[in-house]
């Protein structure tokens, strides 16, 4: 069966590393997404990409970067980890559709702390 | 104020009991999702909608695109239900693709 994941589950990183959050899913849509979860703000766009060499900044991109070289992976890098950025990060997929966008599918999530 | 709003953000019920979940929301949209997350696992979308009413199993959710309204509805609720029930809109124009979504509603159903 077709699905998201997202790698790794958890991850505890120090103040200043550069972290990236893997990816992959099997759909081959072509719309994929990165949010973030807090408490007190639901979930926020980070970065997101409609294709192939395709990305786009979201409302919340300051200190993240994505690529997309293949149909398969949105990998998201956190250049220099701050703590703000201790959160739950979902990676989305989705594709488009005659009449407007399709149904999306989520991975499991990714908590990350930043200490 | 949010572009989406869901209400209530918190909900105890007793086993049973018939459920509603509410969203409203203040942007012209192509589609709605109505999206479950149980404690530590990842986001499920329930229902993707655009007019009307879908139904699966005790699962029931509407749409209202005039008044821009959508409700989640449990019938005959049970203790596995209790989850957070989040409403997401695909926006149209340049937003295309991407989901705004409410804050959520916590649900707990006691046996």
């Amino acid at each position: 069966d077709a699905e998201i994941t997202q790698s790794p589950r958890h991850k505890i990183t120090e103040t200043g590393r550069q972290v990236t959050l893997a990816c992959h899913q099997t759909w081959n849509h072509n719309n994929m997404f990165w949010y973030r979860q807090d408490l007190g703000h639901g979930l926020r766009l980070i970065h997101y990409s409609y294709g192939v060499q395709d990305t786009n900044k979201g409302e919340v991109s300051d200190g993240y970067s994505v690529s997309r070289s293949n149909t398969e992976d949105l990998p998201l890098t956190l250049e220099s980890a701050a703590s703000s950025q201790t959160s739950v990060y979902f990676c989305a997929s989705s594709e488009f559709q005659p009449l407007g966008p399709g149904k999306a599918f989520f991975g499991q999530g990714t908590r990350l702390t930043v200490v | 104020k949010n572009e989406v709003e869901q209400s209530p953000q918190n909900l105890t019920a007793q086993e049973g009991e018939f459920i509603t979940i509410n969203c409203s929301y203040s942007v012209g949209i192509s589609a709605l999702h109505w999206l479950q997350q149980h404690p530590g696992g990842g986001i499920v979308s329930l229902f993707m909608l655009s007019s009307g009413k879908k139904k699966h199993g005790r699962l029931i959710a509407t749409i209202n695109i005039q008044e821009k309204h959508s409700s989640l509805h449990i019938t005959a609720s049970h203790p596995r239900d209790s989850a957070v029930y989040i409403c997401a809109v695909y926006a149209g124009g340049t937003s295309y693709g991407k989901l705004t979504f409410g804050q959520g509603t916590i649900l707990t159903v006691h046996p």
